[in-house]
């Protein structure tokens, strides 16, 4: 199975601060016949489902503010927040789909300062 | 609007068996392939299982193959999970979503196997 390390694995800020989020897989999630990497990011706030943010790594599923973006490739990947508002406060996860079983990350924790 | 809404859930004990059901609508439910993801109390997501767009391939987690069954309605615009044998660790919420990259997400339907 690949698995995913999110790092950190909490993380405390004030409003208005850029954020980074890291996650590495322990393989390559690149694949050659398209070069895409096989790597999804979701927000979910307590109580609520999962919502899509990115997905081929660095590309913003419709609606996801610019303030999201997505980074990195082959095995070592960044969620960057700029400017964060209270409303993004939540867990986020990484997900690679490039092979079964897909695997998340354990999840980063975005809290107030 | 897209939409999908998962029923079936509850109590149930150990070994027994449950049929989840998820309903889509607001896209064309057989252009996709579909997945369940489960999230057990306070921790992360988990893959469970997928299926093709007709139905033909499936695949599944290891701690569920031979007891799970992931299914299909294209007519209905329908997913299904048939879990049999169930044990206490598949207590968690159960999540319908669009398979690889899931664009969209069910509200969940909470599994808990306890006796």
């Amino acid at each position: 199975d690949i698995v995913m390390t999110q790092s950190p694995s909490s993380l405390a800020v004030s409003a208005g601060e850029t954020v980074t989020i890291n996650c590495k897989s322990s393989q390559s999630l690149l694949y050659s016949g398209n070069q895409k990497n096989y790597l999804a990011w979701y927000q979910q706030k307590p109580g609520q489902s999962p919502k899509l943010l990115i997905y081929w790594a660095s590309t913003r599923q419709s609606g996801v503010p610019d303030r999201f973006i997505g980074s990195g490739s082959g095995t070592d990947f960044t969620l960057t927040i700029s400017s964060v508002q209270a409303e993004d406060l939540a867990i986020y996860y990484c997900q690679q789909y490039y092979d079964t079983p897909y695997t998340f990350g354990a999840g980063t924790k975005l809290e107030l300062k | 609007e897209v939409q999908l809404v998962e029923s079936g859930g509850g109590l149930v004990q150990p070994g027994r068996s449950l049929k989840l059901s998820c309903a889509a609508s607001g896209f064309t439910f057989s252009d996709y392939y579909m997945a369940w993801v489960r999230q057990a109390p306070t921790k992360g997501l988990e893959w469970v299982a997928s299926i093709s767009y007709d139905g033909g391939s499936t695949y599944y987690r290891d701690s569920v193959k031979g007891r799970f069954t992931i299914s299909r309605d294209n007519a209905k615009s329908s997913l299904y999970l048939q879990m049999d044998s169930l044990r206490s660790e598949d207590t968690a919420t159960y999540y319908c979503t669009t398979d690889r990259w899931a664009w969209t997400w069910g509200q969940g339907v909470m599994v808990t196997v306890s006796s």
